[in-house]
């Protein structure tokens, strides 16, 4: 069975400071990782994906996140954090032998405070 | 249609009252995803679709919940004698069913059972 684990339920972090969302998840075969956004009252909006091939992806909004096999992570990250950045953060994995259900964390809320 | 769309976006209903969800996905995408979220939880996974035929309905809580996408394109979510716990906002995704192809979510139906 897949699972994805996002350890922290809220991060705080200063206007300009740079911020790590975390996500570590469990698949037996190869994982497609993907993060995605959800504003108040709004849809999940897909932030990136990792597939194969560099290990750090880039995103939207300047979102980027590295994906480590050894430690079986995939953390989320922004080298300068924005105000609007604050918002509810969800990492999910596909495994590539199991079909195409995508499983989500349980999300992380990212404060940014001015 | 441009994304996702659900209708209607706010239900509420009485307990033990039948409900129907409905899900445009974007066009030309093969595969539709049924998601529930409870507040402050991540999306948890009911059902999905490749074409017309459900090739995963592991997700299903129990058998008041049924749904179906008989052209392939809309899917409408079925809940048969609601109950309070099934209060929860519902999401639908479609992608183009390829693995590593990211799904795009509808804006969700809250659905309120008094």
């Amino acid at each position: 069975a897949q699972s994805v684990a996002q350890p922290e339920d809220q991060v705080n972090v200063a206007e300009g400071n740079p911020l790590t969302v975390k996500c570590t998840y469990s698949v037996s075969g190869n994982p497609y990782l993907f993060w995605y956004v959800q504003y108040p009252n709004r849809g999940l909006q897909f932030l990136l994906k990792y597939i194969t091939g560099d290990n750090l992806v880039k995103g939207s909004y300047g979102f980027e996140a590295e994906f480590n096999k050894s430690q079986t992570s995939f953390h989320l990250k922004k080298p300068s954090a924005l105000v609007s950045d604050s918002a509810l953060y969800f990492c999910a994995v596909r495994d590539n032998n199991a079909g195409n259900m995508l499983t989500f964390g349980g999300g992380t809320r990212l404060m940014v405070k001015p | 249609g441009a994304g996702v769309s659900q209708t209607p976006s706010n239900k509420v209903t009485e307990k033990g009252k039948y409900v129907e969800l409905r899900c445009d996905p974007i066009s030309g995408h093969t595969a539709l995803y049924w998601y529930r979220q409870s507040l402050g939880q991540g999306p948890e996974f009911l059902i999905y679709f490749q074409g017309t035929g459900a090739a995963d309905d592991s997700g299903l809580p129990n058998d008041r919940f049924f749904a179906v996408r008989p052209e392939g394109s809309v899917s409408t979510l079925k809940i048969q004698r609601t109950e309070r716990g099934d209060s929860a906002v519902y999401l639908c995704a479609s992608s183009h069913g390829q693995g590593t192809t990211e799904a795009f979510f509808g804006q969700g139906t809250r659905l309120t059972v008094v």
